[in-house]
């Protein structure tokens, strides 16, 4: 079993439209991430989201909303799509933090969105 | 704000020679550090980690990592690259969660590196 699963792999679409990209993990852990990798794989965090505590990442456009049905799932849904929206997009889970540090990711395989 | 420096881009080594790939990092005290792997359209792979103790972290696929505190470094090392090396490396750094801002790892802006036959 895939600890962390992400779909879809790959996603292509116009300006303007609304997406979402699903996260799921069978880790048990607490915590979950979205990160974004852009064409230069530099990885920046956009959000994280521990027992319905939300942190958002300042510089994250409010067109982006995570969703979190339950512990094990935390979908990223996108209004308005841009083309500098345009990047991979990493699930990531980690433990419950030790002393308040973020330990170990565990990631998702990406989601390589594209828009026209 | 806690920042980690992959000082070289891109390194070219030549299969069977040594690599040392290079980590600085930014923070007041000593964070969480850790290496991971991006090869071509995959996801990150954790490589090593180190929370405390022994200052020299053994990994997977007989990788090493150094962690030097007067330096502010965690050096990658290998002793002898296989073609299957060729990848993405990212080093990050966790540290405590400042109750403002998202926390997660930060990572830095990684290192592409090529095997030469």
């Amino acid at each position: 079993d895939t600890a962390v699963s992400q779909t879809p792999k790959y996603l292509v679409t116009q300006m303007g439209n609304d997406k979402s990209i699903k996260c799921e993990q069978n880790l048990g852990h607490d915590t979950m991430y979205w990160y974004k990798q852009d064409s230069k794989k530099f990885l920046k965090i956009m959000f994280s989201y521990n027992n319905k505590e939300l942190i958002i990442n300042e510089t994250v456009p409010n067109r982006f909303s995570p969703k979190s049905p339950d512990k094990a799932h935390l979908n990223l849904h996108i209004n308005s799509l841009e083309l500098g929206d345009s990047a991979v997009y990493f699930c990531a889970s980690s433990q419950e933090r030790r002393g308040g540090i973020t330990g170990e990711l565990f990631f998702g395989e990406g989601s390589r969105l594209t828009v026209l | 704000a806690q920042s980690v420096t992959q000082p070289d881009i891109h390194i070219t080594v030549s299969e069977g020679a040594s690599l040392e790939l290079r980590c600085n990092y930014s923070y007041g005290a000593t964070p969480y550090l850790f290496w991971y792997v991006q090869s071509p359209g995959q996801g990150l792979q954790l490589l090593l980690k180190y929370f405390s103790g022994d200052t020299l972290v053994q990994g997977i696929k007989g990788f090493e990592a150094e962690f030097k505190r007067s330096q502010s470094s965690f050096n990658l090392r290998k002793p002898s690259v296989h073609w299957s090396d060729a990848a993405e490396y990212f080093c990050a750094v966790g540290v405590k969660y400042s109750g403002g801002g998202a926390d997660g790892l930060t990572f830095g802006k990684g290192t592409h590196l090529i095997i030469q036959p």
